[in-house]
């Protein structure tokens, strides 16, 4: 089984800190994803990852870096928090072909305050 | 651009049809479902590709229209399990990144 966790499930932090949110992933997938989840809004990629080192931007890269180090770790930074980033965050991986399904992890629940 | 599905919501009695529509205004490589249960991730329903090929869930069909960029999710006789977030995911050409639509809730009722 394919398993995606995520460092944690809610996250209450300060307007202006910086916030890390940790994805691992281990089934050796080169893609993984991050995604946030707001009511309406559906599901909007921040950013993603093709392999160690590389990343491409997403729909809504504004406000956020990334960092993958490791095949099976992708992190998501949140250099200055604020409460527009209040938010369920949701990671993903799949592998490297573009037919096949992404796997995602539990979410994080983050509150900005 | 965000793909659009419709309904946004619908109620059905278990046993009843549901259909669920997705649409964009691009070209469309291939097209993702995934249903999100209260509470939990979402999980992969099916994938349909250009040119016909159909990968996923034996229970639960769908069709996918290149020309017009539409996709659609047939769920029949539905059970209380079907309950959800219904997600269609679109892809426009040789990339891994996906832009999922606004979701569909659908509640199956006893």
């Amino acid at each position: 089984d394919v398993k995606v966790t995520q460092s944690s499930r809610y996250l209450v932090k300060r307007t202006g800190e910086k916030v890390f949110l940790e994805c691992v992933q281990d089934m050796d997938h080169e893609n993984m994803f991050w995604y946030r989840q707001d009511p309406g809004l559906g599901l909007r990629l921040i950013y993603f990852s093709y392999d160690v080192k590389m990343k491409e931007k997403g729909d809504i890269p504004e406000g956020y870096s990334v960092s993958r180090e490791k095949k099976e770790r992708f992190s998501l930074i949140l250099e200055s928090a604020s409460t527009n980033q209040t938010s369920m965050y949701l990671c993903a991986s799949s592998p490297a072909r573009t037919s096949y399904e992404q796997y995602f992890g539990p979410g994080t629940r983050l509150t900005v305050t | 651009q965000q793909p659009v599905q419709s309904p946004q919501a619908v109620i059905l009695r278990e046993g009843e049809d549901a259909v669920i529509n997705c649409s964009s205004s691009k070209a469309l490589y291939s097209v993702h479902w995934y249903r999100q249960k209260h509470g939990e991730a979402p999980v992969f329903l099916m994938i349909l590709l250009k040119g016909g090929e159909q990968k996923g869930h034996e229970k639960i069909s769908a069709s996918f229209n290149e020309k017009k960029q539409q996709s659609s999710l047939y769920l029949t006789a539905s059970q209380l399990s079907y309950s959800g977030t219904y997600f269609c995911g679109m892809r426009g050409g040789a990339t891994n990144k996906l832009i999922f639509g606004t979701g569909t809730l659908l509640a199956v009722q006893p």
